[in-house]
């Protein structure tokens, strides 16, 4: 069963850079895209940014410019930095896997870490 | 970017109903279209994926339909579990983005 672990610090000074770290075990990084999702308390779900295997990347265009998602497959494990955080950055971070429909091109997110909640405070 | 919207924002339903969640996009997404369950705590999980493709180990009482910009999510009979919010979210191009959620409560 593959399962996803979010890590790092949960308390960010305003200005700072924001990193996690998802951890991939009972299942092989290679061939999805690994996603970070995050929830603002008592808010809907913003897709971040997504790699895939290859180390190719794709970000939110709302936050291009502050973020970074990177890959490191000898360790199973994908990170994301987000620099110059803000109060509005706070949230519930979650990792995810994106995975391709065996017969059709639909993309879904399938596996999914238990979410770190970060808070942006001075 | 893609907006989806979903109605209602929340409902109140009891044991035994049927339940309907609509969602739309700003834009046609012909059928990438997936709904995801949360439940207070926990991460989402995927129900239906393609519109109307049932995830592995979801209960046949959901169920998926819709096409172009219109989707709809049944709940066939609510069972206690199913007290959660639910969302919708494209995957057909990217940021994905994703409905704001109805809350489905108890009556």
């Amino acid at each position: 069963q593959v399962q996803l672990q979010e890590s790092g610090p949960g308390l960010v000074r305003p200005s700072e850079t924001l990193s996690l770290t998802c951890t991939v075990s009972g299942g092989s990084i290679s061939s999805y895209f690994w996603t970070w999702i995050r929830q603002p308390p008592g808010k809907g779900l913003e897709w971040i940014g997504s790699i895939f295997h290859s180390g190719s990347a794709n970000y939110n265009p709302s936050l291009r410019g502050r973020l970074s998602i990177s890959v490191d497959t000898s360790k199973s494990q994908f990170s994301l930095k987000l620099t110059s955080v803000t109060a509005a950055d706070t949230a519930l971070y979650y990792c995810a896997r994106e995975s391709l429909s065996d017969y059709d091109a639909a993309y879904f997110f399938d596996y999914w870490g238990q979410g770190i909640l970060v808070t942006v405070s001075p | 970017d893609i907006q989806m919207t979903q109605s209602p924002s929340s409902l109140s339903a009891s044991v035994g109903d049927r339940v309907t969640i609509t969602c739309r996009a700003s834009q046609s997404i012909t059928t990438y279209l997936n709904w995801y369950q949360q439940k207070p705590g926990r991460a989402p999980r995927l129900l239906i994926y393609g519109a109307s493709t049932l995830q592995s180990g979801v209960p046949s009482r959901f169920s998926g339909s819709g096409s172009g910009t219109a989707f709809i999510l049944t709940i066939s009979s609510l069972q206690p579990e199913d007290f959660a919010t639910y969302f919708c979210q494209q995957n057909y191009n990217l940021p994905r983005t994703f409905g704001q959620g109805t809350r489905v409560e108890i009556k």
